[in-house]
């Protein structure tokens, strides 16, 4: 089945810098890669996602890259600011599997002013 | 608000216990979803409901037991749980099952002693 990896499990930053986050993932079938927010008492958010059939996403100062070839995603947050500050998530769903979402293990990302 | 809403919020409970989680959306999505959240660890899918029809049951122990009585609500009844099943409940909901973009509620903080 799907294994989902990410790193690192915790970010610190300064406000205004970028952030990165990867994933990667062992299903060749997987086309569909969303990222979520949690927040400090709050389920998760939906903040981007992406298919395979593109190699970027971009929304205002988030943006998400794939490639295929190597399994492997990412977030990119630019011009951080301290609301940044939560739990990420990526996840890999393959079609074939019923479109089951497989989460990593989350990047704990601290945004300090 | 992402207009998914669970009760309890917090839970303790005894081993010998019976107690039910209540999920409703508000969305009029046709699936629902059950996760549990350790610390830690990735979420981990429990329970898959599409059209009121259980879809997935995740190898979950019997002491888990879902109930979908219509496309809005959600339970899960718990009963004689462990030490080790204290985490944080989250339910989920998508337009349909494959691939959509899931919605999730703020989650039970479910302590079991």
């Amino acid at each position: 089945g799907e294994n989902v990896e990410q790193h690192p499990s915790t970010l610190s930053v300064q406000e205004g810098d970028s952030a990165v986050i990867k994933c990667t993932y062992s299903d060749s079938a997987s086309n569909y890669f969303p990222w979520y927010k949690q927040e400090l008492g709050k389920g998760p958010q939906l903040i981007i996602d992406i298919r395979s059939n593109v190699g970027e996403k971009k929304d205002q100062r988030i943006a998400v890259t794939l490639n295929k070839t190597a399994k492997h995603f990412s977030l990119h947050i630019t011009e951080t600011q301290p609301e940044d500050s939560a739990v990420y998530f990526c996840a890999a769903s393959a079609y074939n599997q019923g479109g089951k979402l497989i989460f990593g293990q989350g990047t704990e990302l601290s945004v300090k002013p | 608000e992402t207009g998914v809403t669970q009760t309890p919020r917090h839970l303790v409970m005894g081993m010998t216990n019976k107690k039910s989680l209540k999920c409703e959306q508000h969305l009029g999505h046709n699936a629902m979803y059950w996760y549990k959240q350790s610390a830690k660890k990735p979420l981990e899918l429990m329970f898959v409901y599409s059209l009121e029809e259980r879809v997935e049951n995740n190898s979950v122990p019997s002491r888990f037991s879902p109930e979908c009585p219509n496309s809005s609500h959600l339970f899960l009844h718990l009963h004689t749980l462990q030490p080790e099943d204290s985490a944080l409940y989250l339910c989920a909901s998508s337009q349909e099952r494959d691939q959509e973009t899931q919605y999730f509620g703020p989650g039970t903080r479910l302590l079991v002693l």
